[in-house]
């Protein structure tokens, strides 16, 4: 059954650094690839999908993932943390079941 | 914008007694899902429904759960005699097509006391 972990359940940056959130997926097909935020006390909200179209995916909030099938990687990145990118980060992947899988989050702390 | 709704946010309940949880998907999505997330864990997949049959369960979505689609809106998690461990934040999704976007509702939060 497919699968993702992220490393670092928290990881804090300062206003204007860069993030970068990992995400390593296990999957027995080609994966479709999701993050997903989670702000404090809402439901998750797409930020970005894989779905085998171009590896660099662009979604919204200036985040922008890359996949990288030689590393099993789907790192979330933004060039520029804003006090609002707090929150908590899912990875997830689907197969052909479509059943999504997440991973156990990452929260991430932005610093003035 | 169209979205996912669920109804209670906070349902509060004895052990031993049976829940609904209540969803209405986007009214043309064809997908939905239901999902758990224990306070301070991750997201579980727990269903999906197509066509009025699930399509997938995970190993967690035993003779416990069960879920309906009622009438032409709503998609329903029942769980009969409700555990301690079954107190969490329950999501419902839904998705227009197959491995498209799953747009999540807000939730509802269960605790079992």
């Amino acid at each position: 059954a497919q699968s993702v972990t992220q490393l670092g359940s928290h990881v804090s940056v300062s206003e204007g650094a860069l993030v970068l959130l990992r995400c390593n997926y296990s999957s027995s097909v080609p994966p479709y690839l999701f993050w997903y935020v989670q702000y404090p006390n809402q439901g998750l909200q797409l930020l970005l999908k894989y779905t085998s179209a171009a590896t660099l995916v662009k979604g919204i909030n200036g985040f922008e993932a890359e996949f990288k099938k030689s590393e099993t990687s789907f790192h979330l990145t933004k060039p520029s943390a804003h006090m609002s990118d707090a929150a908590e980060y899912f990875c997830a992947v689907s197969d052909r079941n479509n059943d999504m899988r997440f991973g156990a989050g990452t929260r991430l702390t932005v610093k003035p | 914008e169209p979205e996912v709704t669920q109804t209670p946010s906070h349902q509060v309940t004895q052990m031993g007694q049976e829940v609904i949880l209540r969803c209405v998907p986007i009214s043309n999505h064809l997908y939905f899902y239901w999902y758990r997330q224990i306070l301070g864990q991750k997201v579980e997949f727990l269903v999906s429904f197509y066509n009025n049959e699930i399509s997938e369960k995970s190993e967690i979505f035993d003779d416990q759960f069960s879920v309906e689609r009622p009438d032409g809106s709503n998609f329903t998690l029942k769980i009969r005699s409700t555990k301690l461990e079954d107190s969490a934040m329950y999501f419902c999704a839904s998705s227009r097509d197959y491995h498209n976007e799953q747009f999540f509702g807000p939730g509802t939060r269960l605790t079992v006391l």
